[in-house]
């Protein structure tokens, strides 16, 4: 059964320290994994995506890796702001499928 | 910022109620979708359509239901609401992108309480 896997499930961190969110994946065939960030209340948004070639990625202050041979990717935020407190979601989609595998996200709040 | 829509954003009502609720995209996007979110829970696929006229079902058992008449539009409807229903819906759509960096944009979500 394909199942993606976040740690940790919460955090709380100070504002401008750095953290990092992983995310390990029994997905298989792999096609990709992508980020999203989920404000409360809102919908998810996409932060990076990354293929089986890629090792890692960066958008702003977010930057991904990806391990695929021992299937497993973090999420590194540098300089930590209020605005980061969210949820993010690591997705994974199959190889050949379009229907994609959701973690239950890791909760980060941000503090002063 | 996504052009995907739903409405309501909030609804409480009671059991027994029909509702439906609106999802609309104006990026022009073949694919829509429906999941469920639980707090603190991943979410599941429970309707997608991959154009007018095309509706399956996902991995989520639902007693829901969808339609696709106009490619902009992806209503779900609850013939019966029930305690069980209470959750978030969040509607999505994709374009399609050199085939696996297709994109899902996903609309702010509903927020259903069933009493």
């Amino acid at each position: 059964k394909n199942q993606v896997e976040q740690s940790p499930q919460s955090l709380i961190i100070l504002e401008g320290k750095n953290c990092t969110l992983q995310c390990n994946y029994t997905v298989s065939p792999f096609s990709n994994l992508r980020w999203y960030k989920q404000d409360t209340g809102r919908g998810p948004v996409s932060l990076t995506i990354m293929t089986f070639s890629e090792n890692t990625k960066s958008n702003g202050r977010y930057t991904a890796t990806l391990d695929a041979d021992t299937k497993q990717s973090s999420l590194h935020i540098t300089a930590s702001q209020l605005s980061d407190s969210a949820s993010y979601i690591c997705v994974v989609r199959p190889g050949g499928g379009n229907k994609l595998t959701f973690g239950t996200g890791t909760q980060l709040k941000v503090e002063l | 910022e996504a052009d995907i829509y739903q409405t309501p954003r909030y609804l409480v009502i009671g059991t027994g109620k029909k509702i439906t609720l609106e999802c609309s995209q104006t990026m022009g996007h073949d694919k829509m979708y429906w999941y469920q979110q639980d707090p603190g829970m991943e979410l599941h696929l429970i309707h997608y359509s991959y154009g007018v006229n095309s509706t399956e079902k996902g991995d989520l058992s639902s007693e829901s239901t969808v339609s696709r008449i106009r490619t902009e539009h992806f209503p779900l409807t609850l013939e019966s609401a029930r305690p069980s229903h209470t959750s978030q819906y969040l509607c999505a759509s994709s374009d399609v992108m050199r085939g696996s960096q297709e994109t899902q944009y996903f609309g702010p979500g509903t927020r259903l309480l069933v009493l």
